[in-house]
């Protein structure tokens, strides 16, 4: 089964305005942390934002944001005031923590292609 | 920058070569993490150490395999390279094991096997 879905291939979302990216994800582990990345053209991966499974309150990162929904196994990220160097591929992640040999490591979706147009 | 390194950026090499890809992790990191992107297959991950010993392995073929040295740094041998090969391998680095740390990831080594 995925660990991780983002069911969004490509958003376009317009300089300035705000724009929802969807994560959802597969876990049965009470202690777990979300992760979006950016990835440019370039390649590089580049951290956004992390959500930790016990975190009260949603992460906040300049104009990201992880709209945290835990019951619905949701971790969207929301990118506020969108600006054309926004325009990247994102993947959210995510790391199980008390899962014996796979602790550690991150499970990626597939991506989402965000184009954001002046 | 994240504080990873990772050399080379860029390797053409031709099929059945040999090639060694080298990472250097944040100062104070002791989990190494290698990961295989490409088109087809997404993000995989490939094999972890922590503090010289390997921790976790994933989609790791029997033609690759890595290292983690004492000064930390870390390397990924891919050995009788097919076409197939040919991705993004990245590299990351995190303090410890447990989940709540960031990982952070170097620029990536393109290898495209000719």
């Amino acid at each position: 089964a995925q660990k991780i879905t983002q069911t969004q291939p490509g958003m376009f979302v317009q300089e300035k305005e705000a724009v929802t990216l969807d994560c959802t994800y597969d876990t049965s582990d009470p202690s777990y942390g979300l992760f979006w990345y950016k990835q440019p053209s370039s390649g590089e991966m580049i951290f956004l934002i992390y959500q930790g499974s016990y975190d009260q309150q949603n992460a906040t990162e300049g104009r990201y944001s992880l709209n945290f929904q835990k019951a619905r196994k949701s971790a969207n990220l929301v990118i506020s005031a969108s600006q054309l160097g926004d325009s990247a591929m994102y993947f959210c992640a995510m790391r199980e923590v008390d899962r014996g040999s796979t602790l550690g490591r991150l499970y990626f979706g597939r991506g989402t292609q965000l184009t954001v147009w002046p | 920058d994240s504080g990873v390194t990772q050399t080379p950026k860029h390797l053409i090499t031709a099929t059945g070569q040999r090639v060694t890809l080298r990472c250097s992790p944040r100062s104070g990191d002791l989990s190494v993490y290698w990961y295989q992107q490409s088109l087809d297959q997404g993000l995989q991950f490939l094999i972890q150490y922590y503090n010289g010993e390997e921790r976790a392995k994933g989609n790791i073929l029997e033609r690759f395999s890595a290292q983690q040295f004492p000064d930390l740094h870390s390397e990924l041998n891919l050995s009788s390279l097919e076409l197939g090969d040919s991705a993004l391998y990245f590299c990351a680095s995190s303090v410890g094991t447990w989940g709540e740390n960031t990982i952070y990831f170097g620029e990536g080594s393109w290898l495209t096997v000719v």
